[in-house]
């Protein structure tokens, strides 16, 4: 069956350090990667969209990375703040427009 | 620029009884999506309108839920009646078409559903 997995236990790190979040899948075949950051009460927001022919996408201090062989993106952060502390998911589009989500990783940046 | 928006922020209703959500679209986005997330589960997908068209409804769950979207702009989703297993956030969000394919999506703050 189809399947997204993040991890679902929050991620703590220290103000300035590099935080990774992961996103695997299975049996899909995803056009474009999205990432997308979701605050308590609000609804998601944009980030950075991948597609499948790219390796590496960067934006500010975001780098998300794409391995179709591993079924795999990353999402780095780096020099954390504590104004990162959100949930962040993990999107696939097929093409079809709809867009799947995976639970998504509450990061919490302690100061 | 106003964002999407989407009326009411809250809603609770007993079993039985009609809600019907609104949502607005960001000006000139002619893609319109609806969303939602019961208790414990991730976003997932309802349907699709191009302008005032359904593209996609695969994720309604069933014919107790009915979406529209009159004239391409604003749009509604009525549930009737209301079960239990329907309460959640359901989110609406728009695109613009670009011709790429793809789009990223702008997301109202959602419609907190509560069915007693």
């Amino acid at each position: 069956s189809q399947k997204i997995e993040q991890n679902s236990e929050a991620l703590n790190i220290q103000e300035g350090k590099t935080a990774t979040l992961t996103c695997n899948y299975t049996n899909y075949s995803p056009a474009y990667l999205q990432w997308y950051r979701q605050d308590p009460g609000r609804g998601p927001v944009f980030l950075l969209l991948i597609r499948e022919n790219e390796k590496e996408k960067r934006k500010e201090r975001l780098k998300v990375t794409f391995d179709t062989t591993l079924k795999q993106s990353l999402f780095h952060i780096t020099a954390s703040q504590p104004a990162d502390s959100a949930t962040y998911l993990c999107a696939l589009d097929t093409g079809r427009r709809a867009l799947t989500f995976g639970s998504g990783t509450r990061l919490q940046v302690q100061p | 620029e106003a964002g999407v928006t989407q009326f009411p922020s809250h809603s609770v209703i007993e079993k039985g009884q009609t809600v019907t959500l609104r949502c607005d679209p960001i000006s000139g986005h002619d893609n319109l999506y609806w969303y939602r997330r019961v208790m414990g589960k991730e976003i997932k997908f309802l349907l699709h309108f191009v302008k005032e068209s359904k593209q996609d409804e695969s994720g309604m769950p069933n014919n107790r839920f009915l979406a529209e979207r009159t004239g391409g702009t604003y749009s509604t989703l009525k549930v009737q009646p209301a079960e239990l297993e329907d309460s959640g956030v359901y989110f609406c969000a728009s695109s613009q078409d670009l011709g790429q394919g793809h789009e990223k999506l702008f997301f109202g703050s959602g419609t907190q559903l509560s069915v007693l």
